[in-house]
């Protein structure tokens, strides 16, 4: 069974500062691996995806994570916080094959201090 | 395109009842998941289907059941609601094609049970 684990429910940076958000992950086999926001009241956006080839994986506002097998890591890092990343973060993972089930970890609670 | 769509945002039920949820994929999405999404279990897989048919189901109990239409557009059914059922449900569609196709999220549903 896959399994995902983030550490630090809860983060706080100063805006400007570098964001690391932390994933590990747990599969038998290298699994396709996510990242998601979501903000208050709100559904789920996607900010990357590894799937295969290149290790570091850009997405969108800034964000990018880099896959590393040998530490089964997939960390989310920004290298300068603005306000609006104030929200929360879902790290997950899917199989590979046609399943589309996602199996999430706990969340991360960004917050941006002024 | 338009998004996914949930109907309705809020809903609020009695123990005991039942309720449906409906959700709408963006146009030419045949794959829809359902998650539940609860401060102290995160977000959980509930099952997906493709062409009409459940493809994958998570661990939950036989009280919760969905369906799919032929337009692709899906229901979830959950009947004699516990307190514990109240949750943000979340619907995420997924283009047919391609193995590593993200799935993008609605907005959810809100559903307290009093």
């Amino acid at each position: 069974a896959q399994s995902v684990t983030q550490l630090g429910s809860h983060v706080s940076v100063s805006e400007g500062a570098l964001v690391l958000l932390r994933c590990n992950y747990s599969s038998s086999v290298p699994p396709y691996l996510f990242w998601y926001v979501q903000y208050p009241n709100q559904g789920l956006q996607l900010l990357l995806k590894y799937t295969t080839g290149a290790t570091l994986v850009k997405g969108i506002n800034g964000f990018e994570a880099e896959f590393k097998k040998s530490e089964t890591s997939f960390h989310l890092t920004k290298p300068s916080a603005h306000m609006s990343d104030a929200a929360e973060y879902f790290c997950a993972v899917r199989p590979s094959g046609s399943a589309r089930q996602l199996t999430f970890g706990s969340g991360t609670q960004l917050t941006v201090l002024p | 395109k338009a998004g996914v769509t949930q109907t309705p945002r809020y809903l609020i039920k009695t123990r005991g009842q039942q309720v449906t949820l409906s959700c709408s994929p963006i146009s030419g999405h045949r794959s829809v998941s359902w998650y539940q999404q609860t401060p102290g279990q995160g977000l959980q897989f509930l099952f997906e289907y493709f062409s009409e048919t459940q493809r994958n189901k998570g661990n939950f109990p036989g009280r919760f059941s969905g369906r799919q239409f032929s337009n692709s557009r899906s229901e979830m059914n959950v009947s004699t609601l516990e307190l514990g059922d109240s949750a943000l449900y979340l619907c995420a569609s997924s283009p047919q094609a391609g193995e590593i196709a993200e799935q993008y999220f609605g907005p959810g549903t809100r559903l307290t049970v009093t």
